[in-house]
């Protein structure tokens, strides 16, 4: 019953390295979502998929790209890193997303 | 725009205080609404939620009623312990962009 899971759970990179944050979940969700959560800031949405195959721009898409490799699995990736994405990275799945989401455990990154 | 406003923090509390959380929305129509609940470390999980007007969520103790006349989901909890110390965003269903669309969050904190 792993739900979403995300790896890595903590990365320090250095300025303009590249990475890519790994999400999956087992729950035969339609939907999935990444955010970033920084202090004082909330959760702003990175980039979300509706549906297998369709990926949208959230409130802070710049610096990022996405991919729905399958119904189970979405990517996060930075092409080169800035200290400005240091912040706590989550993915999250929905079935129907009326319904709720349900988290991953987080990616803490550090940009140096 | 569409948005949710709850109370800032931090909130700090003693065991067995009364704890309300307020939360209102602005939005078109009559959205489903959300709590959900961060702990030290991990990631949002769903702690409650209404879908139509004058419905009341509860879990663990907490709970909150839609009121549309007041477009408001006050989390309120009669007697707090000192587990539940956690960060508590209030969420609403956006339809239109297919979302949820998050408070900033509330920092409680409850003191032995």
């Amino acid at each position: 019953n792993a739900g979403v899971t995300q790896t890595p759970k903590f990365q320090v990179l250095k300025t303009g390295q590249s990475m890519t944050l790994q999400c999956a979940q087992d729950m035969n969700h339609n939907s999935m979502y990444w955010y970033r959560q920084d202090p004082g800031m909330g959760l702003r949405l990175i980039y979300y998929s509706a549906s297998e195959g369709t990926t949208d721009k959230g409130e802070v898409p710049n610096g990022y790209n996405v991919s729905r490799l399958n119904k189970r699995e979405f990517s996060l990736r930075l092409e080169s890193a800035a200290p400005s994405q240091t912040s706590v990275y989550f993915c999250a799945s929905s079935l129907q997303g009326s319904y709720g989401y349900t988290f991953g455990s987080g990616t803490r990154l550090t940009v140096v | 725009g569409d948005s949710v406003t709850q109370m800032e923090g931090p909130v700090t509390l003693s065991e067995e205080a009364f704890l309300t959380i307020n939360c209102t929305y602005t939005a078109t129509g009559y959205p489903s609404l959300f709590w959900y609940v961060q702990y030290p470390g991990e990631g949002l999980q769903l702690l409650l939620k209404a879908t139509k007007a004058d419905d009341k969520g509860s879990n663990k103790g907490f709970e909150a009623t839609y009121r549309k006349e007041t477009t408001s989901f006050h989390l309120e909890k009669g007697s707090v312990q000192v587990s539940d110390s956690a960060v508590y965003f209030c969420a609403r269903w956006e339809g239109g962009s297919e979302k949820l669309v998050f408070g900033k969050g509330t920092k409680l904190t409850v003191n032995p």
